[in-house]
């Protein structure tokens, strides 16, 4: 069974579309976290919420926006996609905030 | 401003040898530091974890060293394989939320 799962792995569209990533972990935990990894494999956490409660907010540009619609899940919708927005999106969860986190295996986004 | 600095970006390291990570922080709210190992391909992976109260911790071939004073801490792999192979990245956090990555480093264990 899977802890963390992400759909798609691979999304590539253009430039001005709007895209959805999902995420679901099924381990329980209360809080989950999307972060985003760029070509230098640097790591920034974007969004955390506990509880479907947002609780990190990152600065980030507001065409990402998140959504939870339960504990078990947590939603990654963008807006107006830019070259800039290409990257690697992990979600991740935790029991407890900050803590030991389980990663997905990741969305990589290219927009053309 | 990057909160938790890391070095060295890349490691080449025989089979057989110790690979050292070395990473500082300057936010003293800090009070969790984890390593994540990621696969190419993969998502990061929890290796290893410290807090601050405990000097060394060490789970098989991994060891944590921490030095409260200096504000650094740094990860050593004893033995290493070439299944080692990966990129480490230590990170901070404490229970504001905060949570920061180092910057990685790409290892490459030669057989």
């Amino acid at each position: 069974d899977t802890a963390v799962s992400q759909t798609p792995k691979y999304l590539v569209t253009q430039m001005g579309n709007d895209k959805s990533i999902k995420c679901e972990q099924n381990l329980g935990h209360d809080t989950m976290y999307w972060y985003k990894q760029d070509s230098k494999k640097f790591l920034k956490i974007m969004f955390s919420y506990n509880n479907k409660e947002l609780i990190i907010n990152e600065t980030v540009p507001n065409r990402f926006s998140p959504k939870s619609p339960d504990k078990a899940h947590l939603n990654l919708h963008i807006n107006s996609l830019e070259l800039g927005d290409s990257a690697v999106y992990f979600c991740a969860s935790s029991q407890g905030q900050g803590r030991w986190q389980y990663f997905g295996p990741g969305t990589r986004l290219t927009v053309t | 401003q990057q909160q938790v600095k890391q070095s060295p970006q890349s490691l080449i390291v025989q089979k057989g040898g110790i690979s050292i990570i070395n990473c500082a922080y300057e936010n003293t709210a800090f009070d969790y530091f984890p390593w994540y190992q990621q696969f190419p391909g993969k998502g990061p992976a929890l290796l290893i974890a410290i807090r601050p109260d405990v000097s060394e911790k060490k789970e098989g071939r991994f060891t944590i060293s921490f030095n409260k004073s200096a504000k650094q801490f740094s990860l050593h792999i004893m033995d290493s394989q070439p299944g080692d192979s990966a990129t480490y990245f230590c990170a901070a956090t404490n229970t504001g939320n905060q949570f920061y990555f180092g910057t990685g480093t790409s290892l490459t264990v030669i057989p």
